[in-house]
């Protein structure tokens, strides 16, 4: 159980488009969803929390206008990279928290590797 | 908030070798993780261990949540272990903090 799914795992686009990355779990329902972004070699960085029926938190420098977030049910969080330019190039993860209420553990996707040209 | 120390930040091991990776928190932590992420970006959950010790084939773990940190131990190192690991911390969102990780490479 507590699977955690996205999609795609790879995409390339022009800049100046739009992407959309789904976050999927597969057997829970998670009220809420982390977003984290991983540059090479570089270790993943929280970039928003996501939660269900209501805004998402951003963290700071990062701008929530570029990095759209919908989490509009209870086992889907979008991210969508608006107008992307090859500095958003990068490897994005989401993550939800288990079906256990009892613990803290987080369960990740598979990742996104989003290259911009 | 919460910063995250992994050492050493790399490790070269002979196939066959143990080794041990650090991990310190500059403040308490109710949720511990560690990851190995492979070569294609992937996290594999290692263990869930905000305290106490676990064990999983010849992988281990301990957490010494008092004293703020973290051990993982491999033992009989296997090429296929290579790799990025990650130890995280809680966050006081829920979210988990990362440290930088430490870079394994086991040799043949």
């Amino acid at each position: 159980g507590a699977v955690v799914s996205q999609h795609p795992s790879r995409v390339i686009c022009k800049s100046g488009t739009s992407v959309k990355i789904e976050c999927r779990s597969l057997d829970f329902q998670a009220t809420t969803m982390f977003w984290y972004r991983q540059f090479p070699k570089q270790s993943l960085m929280l970039m928003a929390t996501s939660n269900e029926g209501s805004k998402a938190t951003y963290e700071q420098g990062v701008e929530k206008d570029k990095f759209l977030i919908n989490h509009a049910s209870l086992t889907l969080s979008t991210l969508t990279v608006t107008s992307a330019h090859p500095e958003d190039s990068s490897f994005y993860i989401c993550s939800a928290r288990g079906p256990l209420a009892s613990t803290g553990e987080l369960f990740f996707g598979e990742g996104s590797r989003l290259t911009v040209l | 908030g919460i910063q995250v120390e992994q050492s050493p930040p790399d490790l070269i091991l002979q196939e066959g070798a143990n080794s041990t990776l650090r991990c310190n928190f500059s403040d308490s932590v109710n949720n511990l993780q560690w990851f190995h992420q492979n070569p294609w970006g992937q996290l594999i959950n290692l263990f869930y261990i905000p305290s106490g010790t676990k064990q999983n084939g010849r992988l281990s773990a301990t957490t010494v949540a008092t004293e703020r940190y973290s051990l993982l131990y491999i033992s009989s190192s296997q090429t296929t272990d290579s790799g990025v690991y990650f130890c995280a911390g809680g966050g006081s969102q829920g979210n988990l903090i990362f440290g930088k990780g430490t870079k394994l490479s086991v040799k043949p």
